[in-house]
């Protein structure tokens, strides 16, 4: 079993839907979580880091399980400028950053 | 502020041949990473320092050697290409725990 997977995808929504894609980890005492954003051949960029109580910023919304090692990424009023693979990222033992393998959206006009 | 730098942005090598794939950060950040990505997968964990002299395996070493002389610089060498190593590599590095910092990637392919 991988460490971090998340749902395969892709994701082909129109514009104005909601969005939601989901990331289990497999060990208990990770630390941090984070979600990342990556644009075709490009760097991966943070989006937003993922806090035990739950965070928002904008339209994003990230939640944290930590009973169910589960994260999710909620993403409200989909821009066509949203397309690009979102990635899930775990830190462990606190100097392990763990990706998942991400999940394509494709936001249509 | 450059943040991390990673170089060359494309390189074609020939099996056998040996390359350094340069990475340096001005942030003094202690924890330097390198990763690959292969299309349909993540990145993938080659080796990764949390500070000068320490360096230790990821999930994906076999074939890379690192070190790590300075806070600042985290070379990584492929010592006889391989095509299996063709892939995009991506430089990283953070302070605490926090925030990665990536480099803008090097397209690698080996013929």
């Amino acid at each position: 079993r991988k460490e971090v997977e998340q749902d395969p995808g892709p994701f082909n929504v129109p514009e104005g839907a909601t969005v939601a894609f989901n990331c289990t980890y497999s060990n208990s005492a990770s630390q941090s979580f984070f979600w990342y954003r990556q644009d075709c051949r490009k760097e991966p960029k943070l989006l937003m880091s993922v806090y035990s109580s739950g965070n928002e910023d904008g339209r994003f919304t990230a939640q944290l399980n930590r009973a169910s090692q589960y994260i999710s990424l909620l993403i409200r009023d989909s821009k066509l400028s949203d397309s690009a693979t979102y990635l899930c990222v775990v830190l462990f033992y606190g100097q392990n950053f763990v990706f998942g393998p991400g999940t394509r959206l494709s936001v249509l006009p | 502020n450059a943040g991390v730098t990673q170089t060359p942005k494309f390189q074609v090598l020939k099996t056998g041949q040996s390359m350094t794939l340069q990475c340096a950060q001005d942030m003094n950040h202690e924890y330097m990473s390198w990763y690959r990505q292969d299309p349909g997968m993540g990145l993938r964990l080659i080796h990764y320092s949390v500070g000068a002299g320490i360096t230790d395996q990821g999930e994906v070493p076999n074939g890379y050697n690192v070190s790590r002389s300075t806070t600042e610089d985290f070379p990584l060498r492929l010592l006889s290409a391989a095509p299996s190593q063709t892939s995009v590599y991506f430089c990283a590095s953070s302070y605490g725990g926090e925030k990665l910092f990536f480099g803008s990637g090097t397209q690698l392919s080996v013929l």
